[in-house]
């Protein structure tokens, strides 16, 4: 059975440091993952994809991929209250699959 | 560019009565279309996805249904609702197994 794991959190970090969110899968066959942001009472909306192993650095985050460790993770710097959310990551296997498996999210807190 | 359109925002129905959410989405062609519920505080679970006209896969057996009558319009149904039922609905596109793209999200309460 296809897995995603995330821990639930909270993760609470100050405000202007760096936050760690962490995420594992059991299929290998999984080729692409997502990181999602999900406000409270809102619907998730994309952050960054990686399909490479290595980093993939888009403004304040970065996606990390580790396919030999089955790990990704999704590092957010300087961070600000506004970046208080759960942060739901997915993974999609290749060869026509068109359904992500969801990890159940991790809540991260930043504090004045 | 694309859009997706989903509606209502907010909704309370009675136990018993029936449901109808719609989704509509524009500015692709043939896209996969998904319906997920997310309890609360809980994670997505995918209820029905379809990768095209009348081709509907349902992954939680249950009181719900869901039809694509056109190729960018995707409905979520149940004849008679279930308090179990209330949760967070959405609605959700991809284009050849790419990124998941959700709509705005109903929030159902079942009373």
């Amino acid at each position: 059975q296809k897995e995603v794991e995330q821990n639930s959190g909270p993760l609470s970090v100050p405000e202007g440091a760096i936050a760690s969110l962490n995420c594992t899968y059991s299929d290998r066959g999984s080729q692409s993952f997502f990181w999602y942001r999900q406000y409270s009472g809102k619907s998730p909306e994309l952050i960054m994809f990686i399909y490479s192993n290595g980093d993939k650095e888009d403004g304040r985050f970065t996606a990390q991929l580790n396919k030999a460790s089955q790990y990704v993770s999704l590092l957010i710097r300087d961070s600000q209250p506004s970046d208080s959310a759960t942060y739901l990551c997915a993974g999609l296997a290749s060869g026509g699959s068109y359904i992500p498996t969801f990890g159940r999210g991790t809540s991260l807190i930043v504090h004045p | 560019s694309q859009t997706i359109h989903q509606w209502p925002a907010t909704l309370v129905q009675p136990v018993g009565s029936p449901l109808s959410l719609e989704c509509t989405v524009e500015g692709t062609s043939n896209p996969n279309l998904y319906w997920y519920r997310q309890a609360a505080g809980r994670g997505l679970q995918l209820l029905f996805y379809s990768v095209g006209i009348g081709q509907i896969s349902s992954e939680v057996p249950q009181n719900l249904s869901a039809s694509r009558p056109q190729d960018r319009q995707f409905i979520l149904s149940s004849k008679k609702l279930l308090l179990s039922d209330s949760g967070f609905y959405l609605c959700a596109w991809s284009v050849a197994g790419g990124t998941l793209h959700f709509g705005n999200g109903t929030r159902l309460t079942v009373t």
